[in-house]
């Protein structure tokens, strides 16, 4: 059964702390791995799509990265419009997204 | 371009009532879902829609639940009788084709239900 587990759950940064936030997953035939931003009351908003093992992708102060089991979305010096719960999904080829469970990130002033 | 479009926000009704919700995608985008998300939880796929033609509804509740696309644009979803473990937020999302593995998910901001 595939499954997506993020780590930590919750983590609390100070403004300009960075860190990397973990998706790992177990998946056969992975077709693509999607990293959103949740802010609260809002849907999920599409960040990256990753396709193959050591494949990155920017987008002003996060950085995606994959590997064979597990993607990581760091992030660089952080702001605290940055706050909000990140979740990551996969795509196998013939299925749906399976989502992980988030983590919430606070980045405090 | 206008986003995905959810109603109502919220919807608080009584267990074993019944309730609706409708969505509105992303214009061109053919496939549409419905996902559950529960508090502290990551969405859950209830159903998927390719044009109105069903392709996944392996994890909606049939006894309970059910979707429809009609003309492949608007949907709705609707839950009759509801019971105290639907409340969550619904969440609607398109895509441009979801048969294709490059085709991220757009959501709408959801519908957050309770039921009392």
């Amino acid at each position: 059964e595939d499954q997506v587990t993020q780590s930590p759950e919750a983590l609390r940064l100070q403004e300009g702390e960075s860190s990397s936030l973990n998706c790992s997953y177990t998946v056969s035939g992975l077709r693509g791995l999607f990293w959103y931003r949740q802010d609260p009351g809002k849907g999920p908003e599409f960040l990256f799509t990753l396709y193959s093992a050591g494949e990155e992708k920017e987008k002003e102060r996060l950085k995606a990265t994959l590997t064979k089991k597990e993607s990581f979305l760091h992030i660089t010096a952080p702001k605290p419009e940055d706050s909000a719960t990140y979740l990551c999904a996969v795509h196998r080829k013939g299925q749906n997204f399976v989502f992980g469970p988030g983590t919430r990130l606070s980045v405090l002033p | 371009e206008a986003g995905v479009a959810q109603s109502p926000r919220y919807k608080i009704i009584e267990k074993r009532q019944s309730v609706a919700f409708w969505c509105n995608p992303i214009s061109g985008h053919a496939t549409l879902y419905w996902y559950q998300q529960i508090l502290g939880q990551g969405p859950k796929l209830l159903i998927q829609f390719q044009n109105n033609g069903v392709v996944d509804d392996s994890q909606l509740p049939k006894d309970r639940f059910s979707a429809e696309r009609l003309k492949g644009v608007d949907s709705t979803l609707k839950i009759q009788p509801a019971k105290l473990e639907d409340s969550a937020v619904y969440l609607c999302a398109s895509s441009l084709d979801g048969t294709r593995y490059n085709s991220p998910l757009h959501f709408g901001n959801g519908t957050r239900l309770t039921v009392t």
